[in-house]
């Protein structure tokens, strides 16, 4: 079995002030992890996607994310955020194999509001 | 161009009756997912199928009944709706079973009185 928690349920910060969404993953098997955005009335889009290799992965908008296997952490942050930024973000993790593979297990999401 | 789209947008029904979400994706993809967000945000995988063959079904309730006629189409059936079944229920499609990039669509609010 494999869960989500996302530690902060609201984000508010200033326009181009840094922020970080805090995720943390239980599973039994190895992960693959990922950061999705949904914008008011629309459905989720993925930001970034951990697979393998380099902890630190980059995506869209300027987001970036570390993995971190030791910690069971995958934290997603932005240096300088625009007020259009303003979203809900979730974390996924999916399993890499075993009963999990295919499936991805959300977080409970992050209202990240961004004030001019 | 949408990828992936649902119908209808929202759905307000009574107690008791029968409803479908239909969805359709123009990627190309091979499989296809429902899942459900409840009233705590939280996003569950009901089912996915791959091919139109059915390959998760999570404890989800018989009253529960998705259909997929071809590739680019999987319906959602609900029969003799329940209150608890008021949620936002979300389609979505990725290429292969990995679900390494799945494409959304924006969901359909359902409101069960």
């Amino acid at each position: 079995a494999q869960s989500v928690t996302q530690l902060d349920s609201q984000v508010p910060v200033f326009e181009e002030a840094p922020v970080e969404l805090r995720c943390n993953y239980s599973s039994s098997v190895s992960v693959y992890l990922f950061w999705y955005v949904q914008y008011p009335n629309q459905g989720l889009q993925l930001l970034l996607k951990y697979l393998s290799g380099s902890t630190l992965v980059k995506g869209i908008n300027g987001f970036e994310a570390e993995f971190n296997k030791s910690q069971t952490s995958f934290h997603l942050r932005k240096p300088s955020v625009h007020i259009s930024d303003t979203a809900e973000y979730f974390c996924a993790v999916s399993g890499a194999g075993g009963t999990s593979y295919g499936k991805l297990t959300f977080g409970q999401g992050t209202i990240l509001t961004v004030h001019p | 161009d949408t990828a992936v789209s649902q119908t209808p947008k929202y759905l307000v029904t009574q107690m008791g009756n029968d409803k479908s979400i239909k969805c359709e994706q123009n990627l190309g993809h091979d499989t296809m997912y429902w899942y459900k967000q409840d009233s705590k945000k939280f996003l569950k995988i009901m089912f996915s199928y791959n091919n139109k063959e059915l390959i998760i079904n999570e404890t989800v309730p018989n009253r529960f009944s998705p259909k997929s006629p071809d590739k680019a189409h999987l319906n959602l059936h609900i029969n003799s709706l329940e209150l608890g079944d008021s949620a936002v229920y979300f389609c979505a499609s990725s290429q292969g079973m990995q679900a390494f990039e799945a494409f959304f669509g924006q969901g359909t609010r359902l409101t069960v009185v």
